[in-house]
């Protein structure tokens, strides 16, 4: 069965801090999802990553797929408090499994001045 | 014009009660699916949904039915309401299930039980 993991948990930042969410997944797979989601909120997407290698940036966010580690980072450049939100990574281990997403447990990220 | 749409948002209801919560999405996709978020924000599929068709039925009681009329609709229905079903339920949709299944997420309905 395929097994999400993120760390840290939770993350407390400091305004212009760079820092790095981790996902490691269980299976072998290539599509890797990172959401996020404000408190009381819905989940928004913000990167698919598709391929080993895949590496997207969007503003100060930028996620990384290495399928032979099993690992996608989430990199944050110059946080700033409108990153304050939590960031769940989410795979789809393909095959059967028609669709099926597996959440990581998320990542509280606070970024305060 | 909100892709995927859930009624209620909020819904708080007494044990035993039996309740409803509908979703519908306007993006066109053939597959649905209901998740179930805890209290720890930890997020688990329920149910999925493809061209109407019960796709995935994680192990989740039978007090919970879904139901899907059409490809834009899935609905939620839960029997005899305990007091551990509180939690927050999204509704999402995708364009397919095999290759491209991003899912785009409702805004959730907050149910609880007392």
């Amino acid at each position: 069965e395929l097994k999400v993991e993120q760390n840290p948990l939770f993350l407390s930042m400091q305004e212009g801090k760079n820092y790095t969410i981790y996902c490691n997944y269980s299976t072998t797979s290539d599509r890797l999802y990172w959401y996020r989601q404000d408190p009381g909120k819905s989940l928004e997407s913000l990167f698919v990553l598709l391929s080993n290698g895949a590496v997207k940036q969007e503003g100060r966010l930028m996620a990384s797929l290495d399928t032979k580690a099993r690992l996608s980072t989430l990199h944050i450049t110059a946080a700033v408090h409108d990153l304050s939100a939590t960031y769940f990574c989410a795979m789809n281990a393909g095959g059967t499994s028609y669709g099926k997403l597996t959440f990581g447990q998320g990542t509280i990220l606070t970024v305060h001045p | 014009d909100t892709a995927v749409s859930q009624t209620p948002k909020y819904l708080v209801t007494q044990m035993g009660n039996d309740k409803s919560i509908k979703c519908e999405q306007n993006l066109g996709h053939d597959t649905m699916y209901w998740y179930k978020q805890d209290s720890k924000k930890f997020l688990k599929i329920m149910f999925s949904y493809n061209n109407k068709e019960l796709i995935i039925n994680e192990t989740v009681p039978n007090r919970f039915s879904p139901k899907s009329p059409d490809k834009a609709h899935l609905n939620l229905h839960i029997n005899s309401l305990e007091l551990g079903d509180s939690a927050v339920y999204f509704c999402a949709s995708s364009k397919g299930w095999g290759g491209n299944t991003e899912a785009f997420f409702g805004q959730g309905t907050r149910l609880t039980v007392v």
